[in-house]
């Protein structure tokens, strides 16, 4: 059973369109995380969530909206994607502080 | 925090020999960190981890020395074997009940058989 699991795996689309990806944990993990991934393998973080409660806004343009239903899902809502928003983009989640990241294994977005 | 004019520093290591790859952080008060490894189309795995009461942790095969004086990880691997080839990143949480934890640029490290 996957721990962390996030679809679609991979997503193409056209400049200006709105996408939505979504992540769920199965390891019962109080606070999820958004990390973005460029072309040089940097990881930056993009958002957190601790009970639905949102923790961590890092400084992302407003076209990016996380949304935690409950604890075990964030996803992630993207409008009017631009060709910069290109990436993969990594879902996390963990216990507690001072515990080790659990990463899902990524969505490769590719905006033409 | 973003990688622009930055590159992918790269290790390369003779099969068998030992690895040592290095991490430099920012946050003097950062009390947890981590080493990760990333495989081509994959999400980073965890491999170890040290708290900032410690100087030096061993697994199977890899050790972590952290030196807090100069702010500085390492990450040592043992026989080196082509499994290993990967991107390494380090990461540091920050003190204080806060949960941002900030990754390092990564290293790759090729392994030649």
């Amino acid at each position: 059973d996957t721990a962390v699991s996030q679809t679609p795996k991979y997503l193409v689309t056209q400049m200006g369109n709105d996408k939505s990806i979504k992540c769920e944990q199965n390891l019962g993990h109080d606070t999820m995380y958004w990390y973005k991934q460029d072309s040089k393998k940097f990881l930056k973080i993009m958002f957190s969530y601790n009970n639905k409660e949102l923790i961590i806004n890092e400084t992302v343009p407003n076209r990016f909206s996380p949304k935690s239903p409950d604890k075990a899902h964030l996803n992630l809502h993207i409008n009017s994607l631009e060709l910069g928003d290109s990436a993969v983009y990594f879902c996390a989640s963990r216990g507690r502080v001072g515990e080790k990241l659990f990463f899902g294994s990524g969505t490769q977005l590719s905006v033409l | 925090g973003e990688s622009v004019g930055l590159h992918l520093p790269t290790l390369s290591v003779q099969e068998g020999d030992n690895s040592i790859i290095n991490c430099a952080y920012s946050n003097s008060a950062s009390d947890y960190f981590i080493w990760y490894k990333q495989e081509s189309g994959k999400g980073p795995q965890f491999i170890i981890d040290i708290r900032s009461n410690m100087d030096k942790r061993q697994g199977q095969r890899v050790t972590v020395l952290l030196n807090k004086t100069v702010k500085h990880l390492s990450l040592q691997i043992a026989a080196t074997q082509p499994g290993d080839s990967a991107v390494y990143f380090c990461a540091e949480n920050g003190s204080g009940g806060y949960q941002k934890v900030t990754f390092g640029i990564g290293t790759k490290l090729q392994v030649i058989p």
